[in-house]
């Protein structure tokens, strides 16, 4: 069975500062993951995936996630956070076992001037 | 077209209507979802299909129905329109077949039932 849980509903950063929003899953089969960005009133966005290759893979606007198998995660970072990233993300791991696709609750980032 | 497009942007419907949500999509994707999106619970899948011809149900299926005539086109059908499915409806395609492949969403269609 796969699952996954986005640890926080709401993060908020200052401008600037790094930008950590967890995600942990479960997976009876070699995962795929991906993360997805919401802005207010607009559809969902890829940013990145991981798909078995490089376990540290970089997105779109300065994102990146690290694939951990042994702490079964894949945490979105950035190091420095703009206020054009307030959003909301969503943590997706799919199976090619199953082709089944689950989405997280979603992590709703602020960031503070 | 570029990607998936859905119609209406919003609606405001009185309950008991018939209401046909439009995506279409010109990437020739395979697969096309439906998923509404409220708050809390995040995105919910209505409907799937994988291939042109074939439908199935997903997480919260009733109330709605599905076609697949072709590739392109993946309309969804309230026959019967109740409050408790106003909601954002989000189309979303992708290449089936593959767990590696993300999806392509639509800008979504914001329900609201009266």
């Amino acid at each position: 069975a796969q699952s996954v849980t986005q640890l926080d509903s709401h993060v908020s950063v200052s401008e600037g500062t790094p930008v950590l929003l967890r995600c942990n899953y479960s997976s009876s089969y070699s995962p795929s993951l991906f993360w997805y960005v919401q802005h207010p009133n607009k559809g969902l966005q890829l940013l990145l995936k991981y798909t078995s290759a490089a376990t540290l893979v970089k997105g779109i606007n300065g994102f990146e996630a690290e694939f951990k198998k042994s702490e079964t995660s894949f945490h979105l970072t950035k190091p420095s956070a703009h206020m054009s990233d307030a959003a909301e993300y969503f943590c997706v791991v799919t199976s090619g076992a199953s082709d089944k696709i689950i989405f997280g609750k979603g992590t709703r980032l602020h960031i503070l001037p | 077209i570029a990607g998936i497009t859905q119609a209406p942007t919003s609606q405001i419907l009185a309950a008991g209507r018939r209401m046909t949500l439009r995506c279409t999509q010109d990437m020739r994707h395979n697969a096309m979802y439906w998923y509404r999106q409220d708050l809390g619970l995040g995105l919910r899948l209505i409907h799937y299909s994988n291939t042109a011809g074939t439908t199935g149900k997903g997480e919260v299926p009733d109330g709605y129905s599905v076609s697949r005539a072709n590739t392109d086109d993946f309309p969804l059908t309230l026959a019967s329109a109740v409050p408790s499915q106003t909601s954002v409806y989000f189309c979303a395609s992708r290449m089936a077949g593959g767990s590696n492949y993300g999806y392509t969403f639509g800008s979504g269609t914001r329900l609201t039932v009266v």
